[in-house]
């Protein structure tokens, strides 16, 4: 089965920073890569799929980019809002893999 | 509005049973693939298992596979998950979620339902 491995598990970020979270699978996948953004105490909250495309509604300062084995999720000017959990997930076959999560949090 | 409401979370002790529903509103429920993820407490998100709309095609993870069954009433909009020989391990809250398909024709899950708990302890 392929493994979604996310980088850093855990981030500490100034409010304005330039944030980015790695998503690696291993062995690659297409572009079928969607990344979720979990507030605490929240439900999943979809932002962006194929890799790239943001969800209607996302706000602008979040992009994703990537193909293959490496994906990245770039939020350009971090936000107090933005503390939260975030998860790759591949979804162009089955099993539907998530990553292990990458928690945002404000410096 | 798209809305997912899931329910039927309950205590069950080890070995038993436990069915849970996810009703679906707003979008032509059968015309959409539904799955299920789970969240143990305090920990990451585990997809569960998929069903296609018509219902004639399943999916599950590994550690589920022969223990639970997912289904669907398109008549009812309604999403369930069968349960059998649940151990401690199961123990998570459960979200359905809707799929959408992207330009490549694979399907993304969009919207999430709020979830329902299931604990298994004596």
């Amino acid at each position: 089965d392929i493994q979604m491995t996310q980088s850093p598990s855990s981030l500490s970020a100034s409010v304005g920073d330039r944030v980015t979270i790695t998503c690696r699978a291993s062995p690659g996948i297409t572009s079928s890569l969607a990344w979720y953004q979990q507030k605490p105490g929240k439900v999943p909250k979809l932002l962006i799929y194929a890799a790239s495309t943001l969800q209607s509604g996302v706000p602008s300062r979040f992009s994703g980019s990537g193909s293959g084995t490496d994906f990245t999720l770039t939020i350009s000017t971090l936000q107090p809002e933005d503390v939260a959990t975030y998860y790759c997930q591949k979804y162009d076959s089955a099993p539907l893999a998530f990553g292990g999560g990458t928690k945002v949090e404000i410096k | 509005e798209v809305q997912l409401v899931e329910s039927g979370g309950d205590l069950v002790q080890p070995g038993g049973s436990l069915r849970i529903s996810c009703a679906a509103s707003g979008f032509t429920f059968s015309r959409y693939a539904m799955s299920w993820v789970r969240q143990a407490p305090g920990k990451g998100l585990e997809w569960v298992s998929s069903i296609l709309g018509s219902g004639g095609t399943t999916y599950y993870a590994d550690s589920v596979k022969g223990q639970f069954t997912v289904s669907r009433d398109n008549s009812k909009n309604t999403l369930y998950l069968q349960m059998n020989n649940l151990r401690a391990e199961d123990t998570a809250v459960y979200y359905c979620a809707k799929r959408s398909r992207d330009s490549s024709g694979n399907w993304y899950l969009d919207y999430w339902g709020q979830g329902t708990l299931v604990t298994v302890s004596s």
